[in-house]
């Protein structure tokens, strides 16, 4: 059954800072892994689509690599701005367009 | 281009009452998928639709159905509600194996 973690579960930086969260999954048989932002109370937020042959996405200040062998993946958010407080959720897609969510990570950046 | 949209926004039942709950998916998409977020319990998959047809369910019970319209619409019904279904229910969109893009979700109720 795949599992999949987030790390850490809580982050509390300062406006500027770059950061990484933390992604990891105990089956390495999977078709490719999303990173999403909720905002409290609403959906999701599309962030990076990684399929399984590749190895890194970029999107303006993010930056999301996978290594599949080991089961990781990291979210690099560069220069952190209050706007980016949020919860980040990462998402492995198993097969069968089934998605297995981590845990998240809540994301505060202050001013 | 209009996103992933869900109705109602919010929705209050009683227990044992049922429950209906709508996704319209982006234009070209075919797939939609259901996915529940209970307090506390993350993000679990409920069900996918492709073409008209259930492709995949999670680990749900039977009282939890729903159907995909010619238009590519869904709809999730819950039958005798209970009051651990208060959820916040998300559904998504997408085209193959791309993004998954994700609706504004319907904030459920059960007193």
């Amino acid at each position: 059954k795949q599992e999949v973690t987030q790390i850490p579960a809580a982050l509390s930086v300062p406006e500027g800072e770059n950061l990484v969260l933390n992604c990891s999954f105990t089956d390495s048989a999977i078709y490719n892994l999303q990173w999403f932002r909720q905002d409290p109370g609403k959906g999701l937020t599309s962030l990076l689509l990684i399929q399984s042959s590749q190895r890194e996405q970029t999107s303006g200040r993010l930056n999301a690599s996978l290594d599949k062998s080991s089961g990781r993946s990291t979210l690099y958010i560069a220069a952190s701005q209050p706007g980016d407080s949020a919860t980040y959720l990462c998402a492995v897609n198993t097969g069968f367009q089934k998605l297995v969510f981590g845990t998240g990570t809540r994301l505060l950046v202050s001013p | 281009e209009a996103g992933v949209t869900q109705s109602p926004t919010h929705l209050i039942k009683t227990r044992g009452q049922q429950a209906t709950l709508r996704c319209s998916p982006i234009s070209g998409h075919t797939s939609v998928y259901w996915y529940q977020q209970a307090l506390g319990l993350g993000l679990q998959f409920l069900l996918w639709y492709d073409e008209g047809e259930e492709r995949n369910r999670g680990n749900f019970p039977p009282r939890f159905s729903g159907r995909q319209f010619p238009n590519y619409s869904s709809e999730l019904n819950v039958n005798a509600l209970e009051l651990e279904d208060s959820a916040l229910y998300l559904c998504a969109s997408s085209w193959g194996t791309g993004d998954f893009i994700f609706g504004p979700g319907t904030r459920l109720t059960v007193l």
